[in-house]
């Protein structure tokens, strides 16, 4: 058990469709945070939460939207999606910004 | 810009080598230096970290060192073993009196692979 928990673990979708990774984590962490992991970038900082407020936001494009409803849930929403969008996408946590990350085990997008 | 740089992005030893990876950051305010390792299909996991009012820190087989004058950190693996085969990331937080920014940045990883 990690601790940090994703659904779902694979997801295969068209460029015109909606869906939504999401990741709850029960350490009681209070910063959250989605990871892009490809080829091209092995570990790619996407967007970081802190107590529910969005600090960083590392120009990703709007096709990608983050939604952090309480410090336990960060939700990923997908919309419109291109081919080079295929990649692991990884959620973790930590304490607080400064300390250990917790990693999930990821969900493998696949982009047709 | 502010990054860090890992190398080597390969690396191959034989078992009961030494494996040694470098680490240079941008910031000399960065004060949390974590390193992670990644199997194949796994996710990243912490496997030693080091504050930068420390120089060296040890954990059986794994070590990491600190040269906050030179901003480079490594991590060190004695006695390497095939399960030790993986993708090594370090990480470290830049810019840390920045509130805003005082997430991780990771380096490109290095995969090492241990030959039996």
């Amino acid at each position: 058990e990690t601790g940090v928990t994703q659904t779902p673990r694979h997801l295969v979708m068209g460029m015109t469709n909606k869906k939504s990774l999401k990741c709850e984590q029960h350490l009681g962490h209070n910063a959250m945070y989605w990871y892009k992991q490809s080829a091209k970038k092995p570990l790619e900082l996407m967007f970081v939460y802190n107590f529910k407020e969005q600090t960083e936001n590392n120009s990703v494009p709007s096709r990608f939207s983050p939604e952090c409803p309480n410090s336990s849930h960060l939700f990923l929403h997908l919309h419109t999606l291109q081919p080079e969008d295929s990649a692991l996408y990884l959620c973790a946590s930590s304490q607080v910004l400064d300390q250990p990350q917790h990693f999930g085990d990821g969900t493998r997008l696949s982009i047709l | 810009g502010e990054n860090v740089e890992q190398h080597p992005s390969t690396l191959s030893v034989q078992e009961g080598d030494s494996a040694v990876i470098k680490c240079t950051y941008s910031d000399s305010a960065s004060n949390y230096f974590p390193w992670y390792k990644q199997e194949l299909g796994k996710r990243p996991q912490l496997i030693i970290d080091i504050r930068s009012n420390v120089g060296e820190k040890k954990d059986q087989r794994i070590a990491v060192t600190l040269n906050k004058t030179a901003k480079h950190f490594s991590l060190h693996i004695t006695e390497t073993q095939p399960e030790d085969s993986a993708v090594y990331f370090c990480a470290a937080i830049l810019s840390p009196w920045d509130t805003g920014r005082r997430a991780l940045t990771f380096g490109s990883g290095t995969r090492l692979q241990v030959q039996p």
